[in-house]
């Protein structure tokens, strides 16, 4: 079946832009995170989502990182006036509450 | 707050060679201790979940034990192959913290033929 997957794989933008990124779960899954990796570090959490709620976003580094899962399923986590210290892999991955999330390929962003 | 160590930062090996990943973390805590592989441009791979009450898990040449107390896990590789080249991650899962992972740097892995 199909695993999790995220758009766009790549993504340059300059400073002061707005992006979305798009994560698309496994289906049925009901849990969904974000994480974001920055070179030769591990992932950092960013926020996690059970159903349509977001149930923990502690890991949003401000408010200028929003997002959302509207019908829970597909999300997409949102940066304004993006930052060149947002340049970074943020992975989504996706969880039926049994332990394991599995991982997206992740979209490598790149602010200019 | 959760910190997790992994050491060596990077490794590299030959082809043969049965190795040892180490992962450390500051808060025992934990619910569950899991190991990821990660190849360049790509996402997470789980390998092995160890729950906070085993002591370890076994998938084929992989074994991965948990020292809950001590805030200790290894990854044993036995006979590494060249298609073992990757980076490996540790992540913790709090059971205080609902379901984040907190992840250690990686420990950066090459087998050489």
């Amino acid at each position: 079946g199909a695993g999790v997957s995220q758009t766009p794989s790549n993504k340059v933008t300059e400073k002061g832009k707005y992006v979305e990124l798009r994560c698309d779960p496994i289906s049925g899954h009901t849990a969904l995170y974000w994480y974001r990796q920055s070179l030769g570090q591990g992932p950092e959490f960013l926020i996690y989502f059970q159903g349509t709620g977001a149930a923990d976003d502690s890991g949003l580094p401000n408010d200028r990182f929003f997002a959302v899962r509207p019908e829970g399923s597909v999300s997409t986590l949102k940066i304004q006036r993006t930052e060149r210290g947002d340049s970074a892999v943020y992975l989504c991955a996706s969880s039926n509450n049994v332990e394991t999330q599995y991982f997206g390929p992740g979209t490598r962003l790149l602010v200019l | 707050k959760q910190e997790v160590t992994q050491i060596p930062a990077a490794l590299s090996v030959p082809e043969g060679e049965n190795l040892v990943l180490n992962c450390s973390f500051t808060d025992s805590a934990i619910y569950n201790l899991q190991w990821f592989r990660q190849d360049p441009g790509k996402g997470l791979t789980s390998l092995l979940l160890i729950q906070s009450s085993q002591r370890e898990q076994t998938s084929g040449r992989l074994n991965a034990s948990l020292d809950k107390s001590s805030g200790r896990s290894t990854l044993y590789i036995a006979a590494s192959q060249p298609g073992d080249s990757a980076t490996y991650l540790c992540a913790v899962r709090q059971g205080t913290s609902g379901s984040r992972l907190t992840f250690g740097e990686g420990t950066q892995l090459t087998v050489n033929p």
